[in-house]
C-alpha cells in the first residue's frame, strides 16, 4: 500500500483565491511527522510546513496552513491568497517514528498547482 | 550562506561509463541523503548516511554507490550497472529528530 497518497495530479486556482492540496498517509506508528515541500520548475525542493503527530494545533506558516485530521489520516495543505509564484509541484512527505534512525522521508507522487492570473 | 551544493547541474553519461555526482553541505548536518526523481514522479531514496564512514541502502540502491569520507561530502556514483540512469538527482541533509530535510538544487543526468 502507498504510504503517502496525493490524489490530485494537477489543479488550477485563480490568483488570490485559496486552494487545498490533499494528502493522505498510512502508518501504524504513533509518532510521526508530516512535511510539505514545493518544487518550482527549476527543480529545488523548498520546505514549507511541518506537522507532528502529537501536535494539537494545526501548523501554520504565513500563507500556508496544514489541515491535520489524524483520525482520517489526512494532512492537507491550504494555500491562502494564491500568487502566480505559487505555481509549482507540491509534495507531501512523512517521517515515521519507529525504526527510523535514519530520519528517512517517504514522498507522495505530488500535485502540480497552476495559478491563473 | 549555509546550504547544499550539488554539481554539476547537468551531466551526460555514455554507455558503460560511471559518473559521479557531487554533494557538499556546510550546514554541519550529520545525515545526508540521495534521491532520484523521474519525470512527473515523487522522490525515491537511493542511499543515506547518518555519520561519516557509514551509509545505508535506500529503496533503489542497485546500480549506485556512495562514500562518506567527510561530514560535508556525500558523492553519488552512477555505475554502468544502472541501466536507466536518466533522472533528476537530489541530495539532502538534516539534523536528527523531526527536522526538515534541506535540499540542493539537483543534477539532471542524461544518456548520450
Amino acid at each position: 500500500a502507498q504510504k503517502i497518497t496525493q490524489t490530485q495530479p494537477g489543479m488550477f486556482v485563480q490568483e488570490k483565491e485559496a486552494v487545498t492540496l490533499d494528502c493522505t498517509y498510512d502508518t501504524s506508528d504513533q509518532s510521526y511527522g508530516l512535511f510539505w515541500y514545493k518544487q518550482p520548475s527549476s527543480g529545488e525542493m523548498i520546505f514549507l510546513i511541518y506537522q507532528g503527530s502529537y501536535d494539537e494545533q494545526n501548523a501554520t506558516e504565513g500563507r500556508y496552513s496544514l489541515n491535520f485530521q489524524k483520525a482520517r489520516k489526512s494532512a492537507n495543505l491550504v494555500i491562502s491568497a494564491s500568487q502566480l509564484g505559487d505555481s509549482a509541484m507540491y509534495f507531501c512527505a512523512m517521517r515515521e517514528g519507529l525504526n527510523n534512525a535514519g530520519n528517512m522521508l517517504t514522498f507522495g507522487g505530488g500535485t502540480r498547482l497552476m495559478v491563473k492570473p | 550562506d549555509g546550504g547544499i551544493t550539488q554539481s554539476p547541474k547537468y551531466l551526460f553519461r555514455k554507455e558503460g561509463q560511471n559518473v559521479t555526482l557531487s554533494c557538499e553541505q556546510n550546514l554541519n548536518h550529520d545525515a545526508m541523503y540521495w534521491y532520484r526523481q523521474d519525470p512527473g514522479q515523487g522522490l525515491r531514496l537511493i542511499y543515506y548516511s547518518q555519520i561519516v564512514n557509514d551509509f545505508q541502502k535506500g529503496d533503489i540502491a542497485e546500480g549506485y554507490s556512495v562514500s562518506r569520507e567527510k561530514k560535508e561530502s556525500f558523492p553519488l556514483t552512477v555505475t554502468s550497472a544502472q541501466k536507466n540512469p536518466t533522472a533528476f538527482y537530489l541530495c539532502a541533509s538534516t539534523d536528527p529528530g523531526l527536522q526538515p530535510q534541506h535540499f540542493g538544487d539537483g543534477t539532471r543526468l542524461s544518456i548520450l
